[in-house]
């Protein structure tokens, strides 16, 4: 049990809509990171919130967005959704000036 | 640009049947090297951080060891409940993208009785 959250669990949408998914870190850590992994791969690094701003990205669209709050929970955005952004989406919490980073249970989103 | 090779894809082991799983690398300057456990649609279960290499640290019957070009994951004695897909990232100083993690596929480990 690490301390991360996320919600919901599983979410079911449609081409074209949007979704928002929530992140509660682990007490403590004041930075958070996202990413998507699609079935049978590794997870890929969307971006990373530092003192509620973005201060690393990788390689996906603008229509993936976030937000961080003070208290450190957090929330990912998608715009316009297609099929292929159907995956299982990993929120990670850490420390500042610690490599470390502790996993939410995810949520699984499907683009039907 | 970093890169993270594991291999085998997946294993079958018998109880108690030692092994080891590899994770090839190639960065730029590594910050650190991680191990996950992951189960079916869960989120990743940090294991070890090795920094240096050389480094070894142990858990259980999980042992890792870190090259310059590569780590190892060592499973002595496995059990059924060990089954799991194993991942490795690495994370870099000279990443632009701070401190995100550099993920392999995996080594999906089945372990039967």
């Amino acid at each position: 049990e690490t301390g991360v959250t996320q919600s919901p669990t599983h979410l079911i949408k449609t081409r074209g809509q949007q979704v928002t998914l929530r992140c509660s870190s682990q007490s403590g850590h004041n930075t958070v990171s996202w990413y998507q992994q699609a079935l049978g791969q590794g997870p890929q690094f969307i971006f990373q919130y530092y003192r509620e701003e973005e201060n690393g990205r990788g390689n996906f669209p603008p229509r993936f967005s976030g937000l961080q709050f003070p208290n450190y929970s957090s929330e990912l955005n998608v715009n316009a959704l297609e099929l292929d952004d159907s995956a299982l989406y990993l929120c990670a919490s850490r420390k500042a000036g610690e490599e470390t980073q502790y996993f939410g249970p995810g949520t699984r989103l499907l683009v039907l | 640009e970093d890169q993270v090779t594991q291999s085998p894809e997946a294993l079958r082991l018998q109880e108690g049947e030692s092994s080891s799983l590899n994770c090839s690398y190639t960065v730029s300057g590594l910050r650190g090297l991680f191990w996950y456990r992951q189960d079916p649609g869960k989120g990743p279960e940090f294991l070890f951080t090795l920094y240096s290499a050389g480094e070894e640290k142990e858990k259980e019957r999980l042992k890792a060891t870190l090259t310059k070009k590569e780590s190892f994951l060592h499973i002595t004695a496995p059990k059924p409940e060990d089954s799991a897909t194993y991942l490795c990232a690495v994370q870099s100083h000279t990443s632009n993208s701070g401190y995100a993690l550099n993920f392999g596929k995996g080594t999906s480990l089945l372990v039967t009785p």
